[in-house]
């Protein structure tokens, strides 16, 4: 059985950076693109980045190019999600999903983790 | 980048409706498209991907369409279940921008 599952909830000051997890079982993780999307409370969602875990080749939305990496594991199936710099804007339920190669939508997706940022 | 817009924003149904749910992209994406259901507190869970396939598990009350610019999301029996909100997303290239949503509610 897949299953992605993330680190937990966070709480951040102004300035400081946060590092999400998203551990993969029951799937071969090189098989897969792994993606980070956020979704601010009461807004929609928005897609950060993704990265191909058995090249280590990531491509960011340039809304965030410079404040997030995204980086993966495979000899622990784990993808990270860094971002830096954060502002209370940055609130948010941080998603990691699974995409198979060559295939147009995200099949299994972690829990959510939930980053406040506050002074 | 590539905008994907949605309409409605948010209809009111009753079970038993055929709901129809438009996603528009702003240049041509071929069928590199796929559509979610979100209910709240949840992770989105995907529907149809490829723009017209059917995820295994998904009743077949959902179904997709469309390739290019003109997309769209049918739930042809509308069940207490689907009450939630909706998001289409683009593969076509970076970034994979999702669409604004369409909540459906109850009439």
């Amino acid at each position: 059985q897949v299953q992605l599952v993330q680190s937990g909830a966070e709480v951040k000051k102004p300035g400081s950076s946060v590092k999400v997890s998203c551990k993969a079982s029951g799937g071969t993780f090189s098989s897969y693109t792994i993606s980070w999307v956020r979704q601010a409370p009461g807004q929609g969602l928005e897609w950060m980045g993704r990265i191909i875990p058995i090249l280590g080749i990531a491509n960011y939305a340039q809304k965030f190019q410079g404040r997030v990496t995204i980086t993966a594991d495979k000899s622990t199936s784990t993808a990270y999600m860094e971002l830096s710099s954060l502002r209370s804007e940055d609130t948010a339920v941080y998603y990691c999903a699974r995409r198979p190669l060559a295939v147009a939508g995200y099949d299994y997706w972690g829990q959510g983790t939930l980053v406040t940022v506050s002074s | 980048a590539i905008q994907l817009t949605q309409s409605p924003s948010s209809l009111s149904a009753s079970v038993g409706d055929r709901v129809t749910i438009t996603c528009r992209a702003s240049q041509g994406i071929s069928s590199a498209l796929a559509w979610y259901q979100q209910k709240p507190g949840k992770a989105p869970k995907l529907l149809i991907y490829d723009a017209s396939s059917l995820e295994s598990g998904v009743p077949s009350r959902f179904s997709g369409s469309g390739s290019g610019t003109d997309f769209t999301l049918t739930i042809s029996s509308l069940q207490p279940e689907d009450f939630a909100t909706y998001y289409c997303q683009q593969f076509n290239s970076y970034p994979h921008a999702f669409g604004p949503g369409t909540k459906v509610d109850i009439k």
